[in-house]
């Protein structure tokens, strides 16, 4: 079975760093990875989607990147803002039309 | 503009009391999810239909059915909900399988 680890948990940032939250995945047999974002009380937002084929995907200061043979992505965020402050999923698409979430990545951008 | 609408945003029951929640979509997507989702935790995929075709995980309790009645409606039955079963329920659709999903707000279910 597909597990999906995200780390760190929790990232606290001051305004206009750049960071980088990180998912990994145990089974590379994947169709595509999907970044979503979730505000509070809120369901998720749609990201960026790599397929399984690509190595990155952008979309504005948002830059995703997916290494399929080592089981990891990246979610890079340039000039970060107080605006960005969300928990930060990835999900995976498996084999059968599976979606397996990480736990996602908190993160708090300190105006 | 096209979306997943989730109703309601709020929903409180009583122990063993039936409950439906309710997803509509206007993307004419084929699969629709439903998701359980408890504080703090991943999204947990409790069954999905793609078109009429049902498909249940493993360890959904028997507890919880859904039907889904055209393409644009899906409906969550928890039929004796348990205090566990408080949670964010998630709707989520794609256009087929293993595409972008896209989702509802969901609804957080309370249990008195």
């Amino acid at each position: 079975k597909q597990e999906v680890t995200q780390i760190p948990a929790a990232l606290s940032v001051p305004e206009g760093e750049n960071l980088v939250l990180n998912c990994s995945f145990t089974d590379s047999a994947i169709y595509n990875l999907q970044w979503f974002r979730q505000d509070p009380g809120k369901g998720l937002t749609s990201l960026l989607l790599i397929q399984s084929s690509q190595r990155e995907q952008t979309s504005g200061r948002l830059n995703a990147s997916l290494d399929k043979s080592s089981g990891r992505s990246t979610l890079y965020i340039a000039a970060s803002q107080p605006g960005d402050s969300a928990t930060y999923l990835c999900a995976v698409a498996s084999t059968g039309n599976q979606f397996y979430f990480g736990t996602g990545t908190s993160l708090t951008v300190i105006p | 503009d096209a979306m997943v609408i989730q109703n309601p945003r709020y929903q409180v029951t009583q122990f063993g009391k039936p409950v439906t929640l309710s997803c509509s979509q206007t993307l004419n997507h084929n699969v629709m999810y439903w998701y359980q989702q408890k504080s703090s935790q991943a999204p947990k995929l409790l069954f999905h239909y793609y078109d009429k075709d049902f498909n249940n995980e493993a360890d959904t309790p028997d507890n919880f059915q859904s039907r889904r009645p055209n393409t644009s409606f899906c409906f969550l039955d928890i039929r004796s909900p348990g205090l566990g079963d408080a949670a964010m329920y998630l709707c989520a659709t794609s256009r087929v399988a293993n595409q972008p999903q896209h989702f509802g707000d969901g609804t957080r279910l309370s249990i008195l």
